[in-house]
């Protein structure tokens, strides 16, 4: 089955620090990937997607990730992040079944 | 607009009581759903997904089941609750084909507290 792992569970930067959060997925197979974040108190929503096409997708408020599939690896990144951005962020995976999972998720603290 | 509700949000249960968690999904037909747990430190745990009334896959082997009596609801059930069932439970609708790069959609999550 397939499995993400996020490599930081917590990671602390000051504002206008660049981020960058790991992701590596283990499956052989087509793959759609996700980032989906969750402020605090709120729901999880999806920050970007990849399914096809230009493995450098961007997102919502400035993120962007990149698909390497010789390195299995769906990186999150920001050039500037701000304290809004406090949140926790989770990879997620999709094969060719119906099923998607989870990282253990990365919790992001940006100091003012 | 489709939208997806859950409940109860919290819920406060003794050891070897029954549990019931209701979702359901509107503005939609024929979504996969999905049950998630939730616990710190450990993302989000798959624990059952529905592609169609009656069709349910299972994750992770435990004391919990689901059932999909209708084609918008899904239920997270126990018999008998155990301590370790404590945790933060989502419901998560999908247009169906979620390997074809569709977005999968949380409700607003419940607390179960097993006393």
């Amino acid at each position: 089955a397939q499995s993400v792992s996020q490599h930081n569970h917590h990671v602390i930067l000051s504002e206008a620090a660049s981020l960058e959060l790991g992701c590596n997925y283990s499956y052989g197979g087509t793959v759609n990937l996700f980032w989906y974040v969750q402020y605090p108190g709120q729901h999880l929503q999806l920050l970007l997607k990849y399914f096809s096409g230009d493995p450098l997708v961007k997102g919502i408020k400035g993120f962007e990730a990149e698909f390497i599939k010789s390195k299995f690896s769906f990186n999150l990144r920001k050039p500037s992040v701000q304290w809004s951005d406090t949140a926790e962020y989770f990879c997620a995976v999709n094969g060719v079944g119906n099923d998607m999972r989870f990282g253990a998720g990365t919790r992001l603290t940006v100091k003012p | 607009s489709q939208t997806i509700h859950q409940w109860p949000a919290t819920l406060v249960q003794p050891v070897g009581s029954p549990l019931s968690l209701e979702c359901t999904v509107e503005g939609t037909s024929n979504p996969n759903l999905y049950w998630y747990r939730q616990a710190a430190g450990r993302g989000l745990q798959l624990l059952f997904y529905s592609v169609g009334i009656g069709q349910i896959s299972s994750e992770v082997p435990q004391n919990l089941s689901a059932s999909r009596p209708q084609d918008r609801q899904f239920i997270l059930s126990s018999k008998k609750l155990l301590l370790s069932d404590s945790g933060f439970y989502l419901c998560a609708w999908s247009v169906a084909g979620l390997r074809y790069g569709n977005t999968i959609y949380f409700g607003e999550g419940s607390w179960l507290t097993v006393v």
